[in-house]
């Protein structure tokens, strides 16, 4: 049982768009930063978004995240079929004694 | 280039340990922070503990208190993570992760889970 919940699955076309929820609690996502990975089949998890709407150099403008009180978002514009994959969205929870915490992990399919 | 390179599947019995090194290089060790994190076969991540290199401060996730230590090799730049008392359920892919990264020596820790850099993943199996 994750502490951040994440819908199991999602789906979109080529050139939609589809947005994938993160929901936590004021312990976590209401007072920290909220990191997004993307995890292709096979291979180890990459830094998508990080403080709740940061991108890297190199991640294309097509993704965004976004934040709302106890809940996040990651947003993919224009769907590819390379954006097959895994999302987790990540932070750290106040009352836990220890390192971050992961959501459960939402798997895309491009139809 | 930012590498973390880490050992090679292991197969291991119920109730042995496991130690997977986590090798880093192309950036200053004591200068960020590891994490490692697992994943269950089909399962998602779990973040297990934060490792200091530079000053040795640590922190585990709860469910692996007792069972999980973490060290470093400061001559090679390795990081090291020892798991006890194997059953089935820790079966799983193993990863060091890069974490937030210090203007110079890290101190204490730094709880964020951004992860810049991953290691590509030791695989160990549980099985009598």
């Amino acid at each position: 049982q994750s502490v951040l919940t994440q819908p199991p699955s999602a789906s979109g076309t080529p050139g939609q768009r589809v947005t994938i929820s993160c929901s936590g609690s004021s312990s976590n996502i209401g007072r920290n930063y909220v990191y997004w990975y993307q995890q292709l089949p096979g291979t180890a998890p990459k830094l998508l978004i990080y403080r709740d709407n940061q991108r890297p150099s190199g991640v294309p403008d097509r993704f965004s995240g976004s934040k709302s009180g106890t809940s996040a978002s990651l947003a993919i514009s224009g769907l590819r079929s390379e954006d097959e994959a895994e999302y987790h969205c990540a932070t750290w929870d106040d009352s836990l004694s220890g390192p971050g915490v992961f959501g459960g992990g939402t798997k895309l399919t491009v139809l | 280039q930012v590498q973390l390179v880490q050992s090679g599947a292991e197969v291991k019995k119920p109730g042995a340990s496991v130690k997977i090194s986590c090798k880093a290089s192309g950036y200053t060790f004591t200068n960020s922070y590891i994490h490692w994190v697992r994943q269950a076969p089909g399962q998602g991540l779990e973040c297990m503990g934060i490792f200091n290199p530079n000053d040795g401060s640590r922190t585990y996730a709860q469910k692996f208190q007792g069972r999980l230590t973490v060290t470093r090799d400061m001559s090679t730049s390795t990081v090291y993570m020892e798991l006890t008392s194997l059953t089935s359920e820790d079966t799983a892919f193993y990863y060091c992760a890069r974490g937030a990264s210090c203007r110079g020596d890290c101190f204490g820790l730094d709880f964020a889970p951004f992860l810049d850099y991953w290691g590509q993943g030791t695989l160990v199996t549980v099985s009598s």
